[in-house]
């Protein structure tokens, strides 16, 4: 079975700095999809950013970019000029061929002023 | 306005009811899934529907039903088989026709279970 995991319960950093947070999952497949979700206090579920695993260049989304690393099965997430805005939790997730997600224990991200 | 709706936002029943919750979108996605969320935990699936009048168990359905009469409608019931019900319920849909087939998540509904 899939697994993924987020070593960093929580993180934080400083206002205009830049954080990276940690994701390594396990499969067995070649084709699959990795996602970042954000959810914000609201608790409404925010697609991030997307991975496609046969593509070698890492996925960016203005602020927000990825380090995939297939081999090493790793996949974290750098958000650039952090904002307030910013702070959530942050989940990572992976989506087999059958289109189920799985999910990590999330990330809380703390933004300082 | 397209989306998807989930309700009520907060649910209270007494331990030992069945209770049922909502889940609607007007997207016209083929998929939909339910998800929960405890403290501190990523979400967990729970059921999922492919297309009208078919589901399949995910990893967590011991104590859950439901149904998919509608392409628009995917409610969840949570029985007091259920041993520990009090969570936080996601419902998410995907269309099966455009080419990254993302899911798309509801608000959420909080169930407490006294």
């Amino acid at each position: 079975a899939q697994t993924v995991t987020q070593s960093q319960p929580e993180m934080s950093v400083q206002e205009a700095e830049t954080v990276t947070l940690s994701c390594t999952y396990d499969t067995s497949e070649s084709d699959y999809y990795l996602f970042w979700y954000k959810q914000p206090p609201s608790r409404q579920m925010i697609l991030v950013i997307r991975q496609e695993a046969y593509k070698q260049q890492n996925a960016t989304e203005n602020r927000f970019s990825v380090n995939f690393q297939k081999a090493a099965k790793s996949f974290s997430l750098k958000i650039s000029d952090s904002q307030l805005g910013d702070a959530a939790m942050y989940f990572c997730a992976y989506r087999s061929p059958d289109q189920k997600l799985v999910f990590g224990q999330g990330t809380r991200l703390t933004i300082n002023p | 306005d397209g989306g998807i709706t989930q309700s009520p936002k907060y649910l209270f029943r007494k331990e030992g009811q069945n209770v049922t919750l909502s889940c609607e979108q007007n997207l016209n996605h083929d998929a939909m899934y339910w998800y929960r969320q405890d403290p501190g935990q990523g979400l967990r699936l729970i059921y999922y529907s492919q297309i009208v009048n078919d589901f399949q168990k995910g990893d967590i359905a011991e104590g859950y039903s439901v149904s998919r009469e509608k392409k628009e409608s995917f409610p969840l019931t949570v029985t007091s088989a259920q041993k520990n019900p009090t969570a936080f319920y996601l419902c998410a849909s995907r269309t099966g026709t455009d080419l990254y087939n993302d899911q798309f998540f509801g608000p959420g509904t909080r169930l407490t279970v006294l």
